[in-house]
């Protein structure tokens, strides 16, 4: 079983439409959680940080962890074309010196 | 913004041959790490540092070396280049606690082995 499972996709939504993404994971020792976003032949950027349950909203971007249940969301207010990419969460475990562990990416496209 | 540079950003190389992909980053940040990128594996960390000299093995560290003797520089070396070591490198670097804990990457090395 693996530690994190993400839906690959790929997902296809119209422009303006809520998009909400999924990861859920194993290990009651992942300490912070991240959501990261990546455009074709870029590096990840980070989009969402946190450490506790419940809600962080920034824009149109809100992060949901649920520690008890194990696990996090991302939602995408008004989507926009602009919002194609692959999204990725990631997570920091309890004493392991910040390495990021990464699920495998959800492929997103926001159709005009 | 510079922030965290690669390269070269693309390089072709063959079976056996000694190659060094360079990571170079401007904030002073302790932690740096070295990713790749394959398909059907997602991100997989090769070494990371967490200060200058002080390296450590990720979850594929095989057939790469990695030195840090200056904080901004964290090269990454494969002996002698595999097929299987054809993939995307990333390399990232993190301030910790002083910077939110937020880890930053690089725009990518996309390294073919033929």
């Amino acid at each position: 079983q693996k530690e994190v499972e993400q839906d690959p996709g790929p997902l296809s939504v119209p422009e303006g439409a809520i998009v909400s993404l999924n990861c859920t994971y194993s290990n009651s020792a992942f300490q912070y959680f991240m959501w990261y976003r990546q455009y074709s032949r870029k590096g990840p950027e980070l989009l969402m940080y946190t450490y506790s349950s419940g809600n962080k909203e920034d824009g149109r971007f809100t992060a949901q962890v649920d520690k008890s249940s194990k696990y996090i969301s991302l939602f995408i207010r008004d989507s926009q074309p602009s919002d194609s990419a692959t999204y990725l969460c990631a997570w920091v475990r309890s004493g392991s010196a910040r390495q990021l562990t990464f699920g495998s990416g959800t492929q997103l496209t926001v159709l005009p | 913004d510079a922030g965290i540079t690669q390269s070269p950003r693309y390089k072709i190389t063959e079976t056996g041959r000694q190659v060094t992909l360079m990571c170079h980053q401007t904030w002073s940040h302790s932690y740096m790490f070295w990713y790749r990128q394959d398909l059907g594996h997602g991100l997989r960390l090769i070494y990371y540092s967490a200060a200058a000299d002080i390296t450590d093995k990720g979850e594929v560290p095989d057939g790469y070396v990695v030195s840090r003797s200056k904080t901004e520089n964290f090269p990454l070396t494969l002996e002698s280049a595999t097929r299987s070591q054809t993939s995307v490198y990333f390399c990232a670097s993190s301030g910790g606690i002083s910077s939110g804990n937020t880890i930053y990457f690089g725009e990518g090395s996309w390294l073919t082995v033929v």
